[in-house]
């Protein structure tokens, strides 16, 4: 079966430290994959999504950006982080045409 | 665009009782797939049912059940015997043609014991 991993679970990190948080997925190949936020309270934003190694498509120009090396890792990263980047991080895989599952998430407080 | 509309911020139920969440989209497609998803405190997304908008049955997934109404755009989420660990956020998401979610804000359910 298929199951999705994240981490790390919790982080704090000052602002205008680099930010890298990783997604791997296993049973699977060639997934798409997703980074979303979600503030507190609030319905979840798309960042970023992949459909293959190397692909990426930005939904909101930001501070973040994202990286897929392999087949089954996504990482999301930033160079200086801004307090705004604080949130709740979701990372998401899908097959072609199926509903998406998510991992357990990392909860990030920039300070 | 597509759009996604919760418009219960909280609705709270008696245990054991039933309760209705309330969904409704906007989009000019023809073709699409809709989805509840719960999030518990633990705040890890659970796939709760999803609908083929090409079905006219409605989705059912044990004490889940959707009452989907494609003319009005509708897709609200029917939750039958409520126990105390359906206390969730519950999200309706519309998949666009491109497989990406539109999320709705989200209901924050309370089960009173």
């Amino acid at each position: 079966s298929q199951t999705i991993h994240q981490w790390p679970a919790t982080l704090v990190q000052p602002v205008g430290s680099p930010l890298s948080l990783e997604c791997t997925v296993e049973g699977t190949s060639n997934p798409n994959l997703y980074w979303y936020r979600q503030a507190a309270g609030r319905g979840l934003q798309l960042l970023f999504y992949s459909v293959g190694i190397g692909q990426i498509s930005s939904e909101v120009p930001q501070n973040l950006s994202a990286s897929r090396p392999q087949d089954r890792q996504f990482i999301l990263s930033s160079k200086k982080l801004l307090l705004s980047d604080s949130g709740f991080y979701l990372c998401a895989w899908s097959e072609v045409g199926v509903e998406q599952y998510f991992g357990p998430g990392t909860r990030l407080t920039v300070t | 665009a597509q759009t996604v509309t919760q418009s219960q911020p909280e609705m709270s139920v008696q245990e054991a009782e039933t309760v209705t969440l309330s969904c409704t989209y906007d989009t000019s497609e023809s073709d699409y797939y809709l989805f509840w998803y719960k999030q518990p405190p633990s705040r890890q997304m659970i796939l709760v049912i999803r609908q083929e908008a090409y079905k006219q049955q409605n989705a059912t997934e044990n004490r889940f059940s959707v009452n989907f109404q494609k003319a009005a755009k509708s897709f609200s989420l029917k939750i039958s015997d409520s126990q105390l660990g359906d206390a969730a956020m519950y999200f309706c998401a519309y998949r666009r043609s491109n497989y990406q979610l539109i999320w709705g804000a989200g209901t924050k359910l309370i089960i009173k014991p």
